[in-house]
């Protein structure tokens, strides 16, 4: 079983719209779980990290669920500039990765 | 600061030879890493570091060598390339392995295999 699933999308949505992913771990020991966003042949950079208590950075939010070994990211009014693939990662010694979501926000 | 820096950026090989891919680190951060991203598998760990003169295996070694130095420099050497190392190798830092120590990641290198 893979340590971090995610939806590979596409998902192509209008510019203002809100979009979910989420993304499942399935090692409980797993420590710390990140969002990073990675641009068409770019590196990736890290979004956001994700606490337990769920956080906020502007347009973004970011939820753990620790007992279902769940993690999402919301984004709101979604731009242009949002078009991305979404990789979420999880820390359990070493970092692993997810297979990212690729978004595409349309005008 | 540089942050991390990769070189070079692309590079094409025959089967058989052999070379060193440079990752460098400005940052005094104790933890590097290799890793390699193929379409519909995610970025997968090569090897990594927790510092100078440590190095382990991460989930796909086999065919690749490391070293560690001194704590800003972590080369990836490919011993004898086949056509299934064609790939994008990045290279990360991180302050440790640490909960919650973001990984920064360089530009990659893109290598093809003939």
């Amino acid at each position: 079983r893979k340590e971090v699933e995610q939806d590979p999308g596409p998902f192509n949505v209008p510019e203002g719209a809100t979009v979910a992913f989420n993304c499942t771990y399935s090692n409980s020991a797993s420590q710390s779980f990140f969002w990073y966003r990675q641009d068409c042949r770019k590196e990736p950079k890290l979004l956001m990290s994700v606490y337990s208590s769920g956080n906020e950075d502007g347009r973004f939010t970011a939820q753990l669920n620790r007992a279902s070994q769940y993690i999402s990211l919301l984004i709101r009014d979604s731009k242009l500039s949002d078009s991305a693939t979404y990789l979420c990662v999880v820390n359990r010694v070493q970092f692993y990765f997810g297979t990212g979501t690729s978004l595409t926000v349309i005008p | 600061n540089a942050g991390v820096t990769q070189t070079p950026k692309f590079q094409v090989l025959k089967t058989g030879q052999s070379m060193t891919l440079q990752c460098a680190q400005d940052m005094n951060h104790e933890y590097m890493s290799w890793y390699r991203q193929d379409p519909g598998m995610g970025l997968r760990l090569i090897h990594y570091s927790v510092g100078a003169g440590i190095t382990d295996q991460g989930e796909v070694p086999n065919g690749y060598n490391v070293s560690r130095s001194t704590t800003e420099d972590f080369p990836l050497r490919l011993l004898s390339a086949a056509p299934s190392q064609t790939s994008v190798y990045f290279c990360a830092s991180s302050r440790g392995r640490g909960v919650y120590n973001e990984q920064f990641f360089g530009p990659g290198t893109r290598l093809t295999v003939l």
